[in-house]
């Protein structure tokens, strides 16, 4: 069945870095575009970043535009998320999503995995 | 600008019927969105797509008292025979070259 894995979340000092990972399983995961969404303490969901199936189109939120960075590894099955600088803002669930080419849906999500930003 | 506006709650008795509402900005009354439903301390799970015809498609494994519908600028999620199950967040979302986009999200209370 699908399946996706978030992991590499944790506590990390204001302005420090984190990369977050992806794992994915029980599809061709280079068939799928895929998406970052974020969940802040008590608020709603946030899409931050899109990468297509090949990796040449990137999309980015105005709030992590130039400290975050989407890549992919068809290969590994991996999606990745490169975060720096982070704020205390960035504080969050971060999920990964498969986005389906023809439908444009997001049909499947991880389960999440929580960054803390803090002194 | 593409927004989503959602009501923050929504409530409806147990076995009974709830619509939730989804708007779409203004330029934007054609675009199809999608529902996801976030039960508390889960992760989202993606519920259906809703055309502007009206038309719906629900994902693998989601029951049929889940129901989309559209008017206008407006999409919709019905939900019949609720069950305590059914209580928690629901979101809709929508996409442009560029941008996805979520709405605030409609907190559903199962009385």
């Amino acid at each position: 069945q699908v399946q996706l894995v978030e992991s590499g979340g944790g506590l990390v000092k204001p302005g420090g870095s984190l990369r977050l990972s992806c794992a994915a399983s029980g599809f061709i995961f280079s068939d799928y575009y895929m998406n970052w969404i974020r969940q802040a303490p008590g608020k709603g969901l946030e899409w931050i970043s899109f990468i297509s199936r090949s990796g040449n189109d990137i999309y980015y939120a105005d709030s992590v535009k130039g400290r975050f960075t989407i890549s992919r590894d068809n290969a590994k099955n991996s999606l990745f998320l490169q975060m720096n600088n982070l704020r205390a803002e960035d504080t969050a669930v971060y999920y990964c999503a498969r986005e389906n080419v023809a439908t444009g849906t997001s049909d499947s999500w991880g389960q999440g995995t929580l960054v803390t930003v803090s002194s | 600008q593409l927004v989503l506006t959602q009501s923050p709650s929504a409530s409806a008795s147990l076995g009974a019927s709830v619509k939730l509402t989804c708007t779409l900005s203004s330029g934007y009354s054609s675009f199809a969105i999608t529902w996801h439903q976030q039960q508390p301390e889960k992760g989202p799970r993606y519920l259906m797509k809703v055309n502007s015809d009206g038309s719906h498609n629900r994902g693998d494994g989601i029951p049929d008292r889940f129901s989309g519908s559209s008017s206008g600028a407006e999409r919709y999620l019905t939900i019949s025979s609720l069950q305590s199950a059914d209580e928690g967040d629901y979101y809709c979302q929508t996409w442009v070259t560029g941008m996805r986009v979520f709405g605030g999200g409609t907190r559903l209370t199962v009385l």
